[in-house]
Parts: structure tokens; C-alpha cells; sequence
């Protein structure tokens, strides 16, 4: 069926490295794909996305990676700071409908150190 | 612009008791979505609506109950609340058309049924 799911559940950091955020999907036809950060205690906020006709996509100190041949997305923050500190969920849009659902996965807690 | 705002922020019931968690946004969506987030885990769709007086179940509809009779609002209903039902509730809208399937979310509303 379909999933997206995280290969770690927690990772951390130190302050100024560069963060790697892994998340795998199983539906073939998403074509779209979303990054959220959520801190504790608020609602996830957007952070950068990708369409299936792209392989990487830039963001301020935020690239998203799609491999598409073996279904698997990354996030990778560069130069980690505390502020990053919080869940990040990746979201797939499932089969590709018109009503702008998403998938989510179970998130991961990225903590950094200072 | 407000965004998403969801009423009440925190919410205590007992068994039983009924309620309605209000979502109103103000960027004109179309789409509009609630969720439910259990501790450590991603989001779970429970109702969508892709415009007004349309309305879909999503992944846990069980025990829930929305209606959209304008764009800006989609209360969510709880009838006979249960313990299975403690949970954080998310609101987000969405557009319907173009490249991105971004949704917006509110702050959340945490509810404790005992």
C-alpha cells in the first residue's frame, strides 16, 4: 500500500554541521513531494518541495534530493543550527489525485547540539 | 493575512461529551483538511473538503463528523468522545490548482478525553 516512511526516527547534530533528513516512499505515481519542520508545540510549517520531473531542488540552506529509481528523498540542512531543532516530516501526494492529499510520514526529531 | 487559526487551543473532555473544533482560514482555499497527530507520529487524515458543501472521508474518519457550508470554515465534530480520541487536531487549507500541493496549518487544537 501506499507509505512514506523515515529511516531514522531521531538524529543529532552539532551546531554548524549539515544535517541529512532520509525519508522512502512505495507509491510509484507521486509525483510531488513536501517537506515540513514542525517545533514543538506548533503546526508543521513548509519547508521546500519537489516535483517528480526533478532531481534535486535548492532552497536556503535547505536541498531536497529525489531519487526516484529507488524511491527515496532526503533533506539535507546546511550549517545546523539550533533553530533547526525540531521534527521533519516528508509527505508524498499518493497517487497523484486532484484533491491535494498527502501522505505523511512518522517524522524525524533532528536535535543539535551547540 | 491570519492564516489558519483553530479554536480552542486545549480542550479536556470527559467520555461521552460532544464537541466541535473550529478552523477558519482566510486565503481563500478551496481545500481544506483535518488531521490527527498521536505522540511520536505523523499525521493521519480525517476529512477533506475540496470546496464548499463538499466534504471526503480520509484515512480515520471513525467518530468524526465535518461540514463546510462556507470556504473559510470546516468545523470538525466529535460525537461521544472517546480515550482513542487524545489527540493533537490539525487544520490546513490548501489551493486547488497549480505546481504545489503545499498545505497551511493552524496551531492545533490538544484534546484529553477521560
Amino acid at each position: 500500500g501506499e507509505s512514506v516512511g523515515l529511516h531514522l526516527p531521531t538524529l543529532s547534530v552539532q551546531e554548524g554541521d549539515n544535517s541529512i533528513i532520509n525519508c522512502a516512499y512505495s507509491n510509484s505515481a507521486s509525483d510531488y513531494f513536501i517537506w515540513y519542520k514542525q517545533e514543538s508545540g506548533k503546526g508543521p510549517q513548509f519547508i521546500i518541495d519537489i516535483r517528480s520531473n526533478m532531481d534535486k531542488r535548492q532552497g536556503q540552506r535547505v536541498t531536497v534530493l529525489l531519487n526516484k529509481t529507488v524511491k527515496h528523498l532526503s533533506l539535507q540542512i546546511a550549517a545546523t543550527q539550533p533553530g533547526d531543532s525540531a521534527v521533519y516530516f516528508c509527505a508524498e501526494n499518493g497517487n497523484g489525485g486532484s484533491q491535494g492529499n498527502l501522505i505523511f510520514g512518522k517524522g524525524t526529531k533532528l536535535s543539535v547540539k551547540p | 493575512n491570519a492564516g489558519v487559526t483553530q479554536t480552542p487551543k486545549f480542550r479536556i473532555l470527559k467520555i461521552g461529551q460532544s464537541m466541535t473544533l473550529q478552523c477558519t482560514q482566510d486565503m481563500n482555499h478551496n481545500y481544506m483538511y483535518w488531521y490527527r497527530q498521536d505522540p511520536g507520529m505523523g499525521l493521519k487524515l480525517i476529512y477533506y473538503s475540496v470546496g464548499a458543501g463538499i466534504t471526503d472521508k480520509g484515512e480515520v474518519p471513525n467518530g468524526y463528523n465535518v461540514s463546510r457550508s462556507t470556504t473559510e470554515d470546516f468545523p470538525l465534530r466529535l460525537e461521544l468522545a472517546a480515550p482513542s480520541q487524545t489527540s493533537v487536531y490539525f487544520c490546513a487549507s490548501s489551493y486547488s490548482t497549480g505546481s504545489t500541493y503545499e498545505q497551511y496549518f493552524g496551531p492545533g487544537t490538544r484534546l484529553t478525553v477521560t
